[in-house]
């Protein structure tokens, strides 16, 4: 589709387990964000990747939270020894360029047991 | 620091009447950008609007309308002769205006529900 792509739609485990999260941005932007929706948090910033920049990691909650980027492409988010409190939908975001709206897909809803 | 504040948690209205939404915003910055995003019950964030801080300018877009007032620190977004498919929950958001990204605040948004 010609959408922010994100899978699964859908994730359960249990808590202490890695998870992985997958963001395909639309074709040809460059800019890609995370972000995370939660009943106590609301909608928070998580991170940034633009080009071949070092990205802006300035939301991630713990060290436990990693994310990378692959040829400028596909986005993975990463999450180690799971915690309930991670429990959230993750939502991936692409944008043109860096001051370009930005585009959200349908998410990741995360549940840990 | 930066914050936004939705003030309504939900409203509920009945088709046709027109609902407004608040949204009032906390930055430092002098240039920025405002955004109103729409979240439907299927969960995806929908754009709706940019703004930037130097174009106060009131925007109109069918039956959406938008009120910056820079002078309040607020940006309303108004939707008139409301229809079901309007139900949603609205977000408001604020970013920087940099070379290095856009990242975006979230007001804790605004439920609306639009009953037939």
């Amino acid at each position: 589709g010609a959408g922010v792509s994100q899978s699964p739609s859908n994730k359960v485990t249990e808590k202490g387990k890695d998870v992985e999260l997958r963001c395909d941005p639309i074709s040809g932007h460059t800019a890609l964000y995370w972000y995370r929706q939660s009943l106590g948090q609301g909608l928070e910033f998580l991170i940034y990747f633009q080009g071949n920049s070092a990205p802006d990691k300035s939301g991630l909650p713990s060290d436990r939270f990693s994310a990378e980027r692959t040829g400028g492409s596909v986005s993975t988010l990463t999450i180690q020894r799971t915690q309930q409190e991670d429990s959230a939908v993750y939502l991936c975001a692409s944008s043109l360029g860096n001051d370009q709206p930005q585009h959200f897909g349908d998410g990741t809803r995360l549940s840990i047991l | 620091a930066q914050k936004v504040t939705q003030a309504q948690t939900e409203i509920s209205v009945v088709e046709k009447e027109d609902v407004t939404l608040d949204c009032v915003y906390e930055t430092r910055d002098t240039t920025y950008y405002l955004f109103w995003y729409k979240q439907p019950p299927s969960g995806e964030l929908v754009f709706l609007i940019r703004r930037n801080s130097f174009d106060e300018q009131n925007e109109i877009s069918g039956r959406y309308s938008w009120n910056f007032q820079k002078s309040t620190s607020s940006f309303n977004f108004t939707i008139t002769a409301s229809q079901v498919v309007d139900s949603a929950v609205y977000f408001c958001a604020l970013s920087e205006i940099k070379a290095a990204g856009n990242k975006l605040t979230f007001g804790g948004g605004t439920r609306v529900l639009v009953k037939p």
